[in-house]
């Protein structure tokens, strides 16, 4: 799987929308964008993935680049219980050994009143 | 269904005992994996099974950690002579394994502390 770079921290005002990067320059043309969340104390959450085009769910929106070399995780609306951390992941599919999840060190979010 | 689930939560054991931890997944999901997360780093892969077949172990699954899913339903991750090295939160997750880009579903964690 393609590693994954992304900022240590970031801070977010409540309310405001939160936009965490990725940068995965070396992604395949088969990988998908994966990313999950850990709230302290908790096992990860599936948040949302893509491929190519731009993906939103109830949870939050993904922007993925024209080349796909980077991506940016948009929560619209940042509340206190989106403090977290935030891992940015490629993978495959869901096949075989390439199902295995790669985490790297992620974003730490911190929501602010 | 109430999600992935996980058996004991926490754990404190002696340097040397064993230790055996419970997972159950979600109930349709043919895949299920184990992690270990140590303090201020991601989850790290340690083993999956498809179905009752223990498929990829990773090398930090030594051979004091022995995993195993009989059935197919739920699974149990047993630390032989455990280390201080050990302590750590163990993590499970559960897919449906259809094939595509599916996501995990991870449990609560078995928080081991080994003194």
């Amino acid at each position: 799987d393609a590693k994954t770079t992304q900022p240590t921290s970031m801070d977010c005002a409540e309310g405001r929308a939160a936009n965490l990067p990725c940068n995965h320059s070396t992604i395949s043309g088969n990988e998908y964008v994966y990313w999950y969340r850990q709230i302290h104390s908790q096992g990860p959450q599936y948040i949302i993935h893509g491929l190519k085009n731009n993906e939103t769910n109830e949870m939050a929106s993904l922007i993925i680049t024209e080349d796909r070399k980077s991506s940016t995780l948009i929560l619209p609306h940042a509340t206190l219980r989106d403090t977290a951390v935030y891992y940015c992941i490629v993978r495959v599919d869901d096949t075989g050994t390439a199902s295995k999840l790669t985490f790297g060190t992620g974003t730490r979010l911190q929501v602010t009143l | 269904d109430t999600g992935v689930s996980q058996d004991p939560r926490h754990k404190i054991t002696k340097r040397g005992q064993n230790v055996t931890f419970r997972c159950d997944p979600i109930s349709e999901h043919n895949r299920l994996y184990w992690y270990r997360q140590t303090l201020g780093q991601g989850p790290e892969f340690l083993t999956y099974f498809q179905n009752e077949a223990q498929l990829e172990k990773s090398r930090l699954l030594s051979d004091r950690f022995s995993a195993e899913r009989p059935k197919g339903s739920f699974s149990t991750l047993e630390i032989q002579r455990t280390e201080q090295g050990d302590s750590a939160m163990y993590l499970c997750a559960s897919s449906l394994g259809s094939g595509t880009a599916g996501e995990q579903y991870f449990g609560p964690g078995t928080r081991l502390t080994v003194t």
